[in-house]
């Protein structure tokens, strides 16, 4: 079975510092996809970064990029220069026959 | 361009009733999928809807059903609900293929109280 684990329920990091957030997963499938969604208290889920289990080079989006480690079923996120509107609920999630598999999530917070 | 919009937001009940939330995509999205957030448990996929057509469907127990409309509007159903039903509700539409690969716009939920 698919699995998605994020073993961080919760991190805070100050205003301009550098964070990662955890991933790994479980799948027997080659070809995949892999996302971080982020979920502000708006409760609105949104698509942070996406990558292609193919795809070797790593995803970046500005501030936001992943280290993809197809080996060792590890995707992790970091955030550059983290901002006050960074603080939110990630989640993980990994495309398994057309279903998302999602992880528990990590409570971010920014601290000023 | 109006986003996902779900009604209603919060919604009270009480155990064995049914309830009835609503799911709007963006225009001219005709895929709609639905998923549950528990505390601590992540996001749990319901069922998606292509088409009018249900494509995929979670693990979750027949008390749980759905149906999409022509217009591409989705309401799921929960019947005889149970205290653990309490959960919030959040609705996802892509722009084509029911595929998760493509990128899916989500509304902000309907938060579901079973008393």
């Amino acid at each position: 079975a698919q699995t998605v684990t994020q073993s961080q329920p919760e991190m805070s990091v100050q205003e301009a510092e550098t964070v990662t957030l955890s991933c790994t997963y479980d799948t027997s499938e080659n070809n995949y996809y892999l996302f971080w969604y982020k979920q502000p208290p708006s409760r609105q889920m949104i698509l942070v970064i996406r990558q292609e289990a193919y795809k070797q080079q790593n995803a970046t989006e500005n501030r936001f990029s992943v280290n993809f480690q197809k080996a060792a079923k590890s995707f992790s996120l970091k955030i550059s220069d983290s901002q006050l509107g960074d603080t939110a609920m990630y989640f993980c999630a990994l495309d398994s026959n057309y279903q998302l598999i999602w992880g528990a999530g990590t409570k971010l917070i920014i601290k000023p | 361009k109006a986003g996902v919009t779900q009604t209603p937001r919060y919604l009270i009940k009480t155990r064995g009733q049914q309830v009835t939330l609503s799911c709007s995509p963006i225009s001219g999205h005709r895929s709609v999928s639905w998923y549950q957030q528990t505390p601590g448990q992540g996001l749990q996929f319901l069922f998606e809807y292509f088409s009018e057509t249900q494509r995929n469907k979670g693990n979750f127990p027949g008390r749980f059903s759905g149906r999409q409309f022509s217009n591409s509007r989705s309401e799921m159903n929960v019947s005889t609900l149970e205290l653990g039903d309490s959960a919030l509700y959040l609705c996802a539409s892509s722009l084509v293929v029911p595929s998760t690969n493509e990128k899916l716009f989500f509304g902000s939920g309907t938060q579901l109280s079973v008393l």
